[in-house]
């Protein structure tokens, strides 16, 4: 599986678009890009992932490069309850395993 | 729907005893994975199961762990014989039948403290 760099840490201002980075220059053709996020001491939850395309649904946006090599996860307006460590994981779901690969994420401060 | 149900929340052991922890999946979710979260630490995967078979435990320590997902009831991960160092939060998460992508979704954890 590819390996994910993010950010270790960001701030946001409440009622802002919050837009957290990652770089997966290594990724292959057939991964996808999936983003979850953990509030203190929660099970973590899924976000939204893709393959080429941006997608949007009712939590954010995925933007990927044309590339691939890097995306960019978008909260419109993010409130204190976004306040998380979020996760940008790379991997393959039509393969025999489908682990997903946790590294160290970007802990997002929304600030009042 | 109800999401992934994972009992106990909270589970104390002492050292030497055995802890049983268990995961009902999501509704017509087949496929069911364990994490664990060391404290101050990342999430690791552990094992990935179907029904009644074991895909990957390449997580998984070598000793005194194993799982299983029988085709009635929740899913288990087992520790025999705990020690300090297994005292962290077990995450179980489920989906759908793997295709092209998918989606897991985690239950609340069960965390594991033993004395």
């Amino acid at each position: 599986d590819a390996k994910t760099t993010q950010p270790p840490s960001m701030d946001c201002a409440e009622g802002r678009a919050a837009n957290l980075p990652c770089n997966h220059s290594t990724i292959s053709g057939n991964e996808y890009v999936y983003w979850y996020r953990q509030i203190h001491s929660q099970g973590p939850q899924y976000i939204i992932h893709g393959l080429k395309n941006n997608e949007t649904n009712e939590m954010a946006s995925l933007i990927i490069t044309e590339d691939r090599k890097s995306s960019t996860l978008i909260l419109p307006h993010a409130t204190l309850r976004d306040t998380a460590v979020y996760y940008c994981i790379v991997g393959w779901g039509g393969g025999a395993t489908n682990k997903l690969i946790f590294g160290t994420g970007t802990l997002l401060a929304v600030q009042p | 729907n109800a999401g992934v149900m994972q009992n106990p929340r909270h589970l104390v052991r002492r050292r030497g005893q055995e802890a049983r922890l268990r995961c009902s999946p999501m509704k017509g979710h087949s496929h069911v994975y364990w994490y664990r979260q060391l404290p101050e630490e990342g999430l690791k995967f552990m094992v990935y199961l179907q029904k009644e078979n074991i895909i990957d435990e390449s997580g998984m320590p070598k000793e005194r762990f194993s799982a299983e997902f029988p085709k009635e009831g929740p899913s288990i991960l087992r520790i025999q014989q705990v020690v300090r160092g297994d005292s962290a939060a077990y995450f179980c998460a489920s989906s759908e039948l793997a295709g092209a992508s998918y989606e897991q979704y985690f239950g609340p954890g069960t965390r594991l403290t033993v004395t």
